[in-house]
């Protein structure tokens, strides 16, 4: 079964700052990863996803994933931090139906 | 294009109820898969429905079921309800056979029991 950790389940960072979230997943396989971002009331946006082409993927908002087969990581970071992307970033593994397993969350939250 | 909706956005409901939430995907999506996201945690997967099939069903009590019709339409339903089932319950659609697609979610339906 596919699983996905992510540890610091809040984080700050100062506006204009750098984020970093990690994630580690386990798979039996070759997976498929994801990055999706939670906005209060509002429903799950795609970030960003990994399929077995490029190791370095760009997301929407300036955010940009590394996936890591050796490390079985895919850590997200962005160079500068906005208000605006305070939110609960999920990373998340699918298997190979497509049934995607969520991570517990990382709650960001970004000081002015 | 409309994207993901559920009905209803939030309700309530006592303890040993029945309850119906509904899901209509993406205009051309043929799959639909539903999700609980308890406070504080991430969605865990509860269905996958495929042309109306279920393809996939997570750790959940035979209390939960969900059904998908050919409008590709679906809905969720919980019987005997437990103050645990108060949750976010979302509902993602993708376009072709579950193989790696984008799924889609909508905002979800919030359900309290009391």
């Amino acid at each position: 079964a596919q699983s996905v950790t992510q540890l610091d389940s809040h984080v700050s960072v100062s506006e204009g700052t750098p984020v970093l979230l990690r994630c580690n997943y386990s798979s039996s396989y070759s997976p498929s990863l994801f990055w999706y971002v939670q906005h209060p009331n509002k429903g799950l946006q795609l970030l960003l996803k990994y399929t077995s082409a490029a190791t370095l993927v760009k997301g929407i908002n300036g955010f940009e994933a590394e996936f890591k087969k050796s490390e079985t990581s895919f850590h997200l970071t962005k160079p500068s931090a906005h208000m605006s992307d305070a939110a609960e970033y999920f990373c998340v593994v699918s298997d190979k139906d497509n049934r995607l397993a969520f991570g517990k969350g990382n709650q960001v939250v970004v000081i002015p | 294009d409309a994207g993901v909706t559920q009905s209803p956005t939030h309700l309530i409901k006592t303890r040993g109820q029945h309850v119906t939430l509904r899901c209509s995907p993406i205009s051309g999506h043929k799959s639909v898969s539903w999700y609980q996201q308890v406070l504080g945690q991430g969605p865990q997967f509860i269905f996958q429905y495929y042309e109306k099939e279920e393809r996939g069903r997570g750790n959940f009590p035979d209390r939960f079921s969900a059904r998908q019709f050919p409008n590709y339409s679906s809905e969720l339903n919980v019987n005997a309800l437990l103050l645990g089932d108060s949750a976010l319950y979302l509902c993602a659609s993708s376009q072709e056979a579950p193989m790696n697609t984008e799924a889609f979610f909508g905002q979800g339906t919030r359900l309290t029991v009391v």
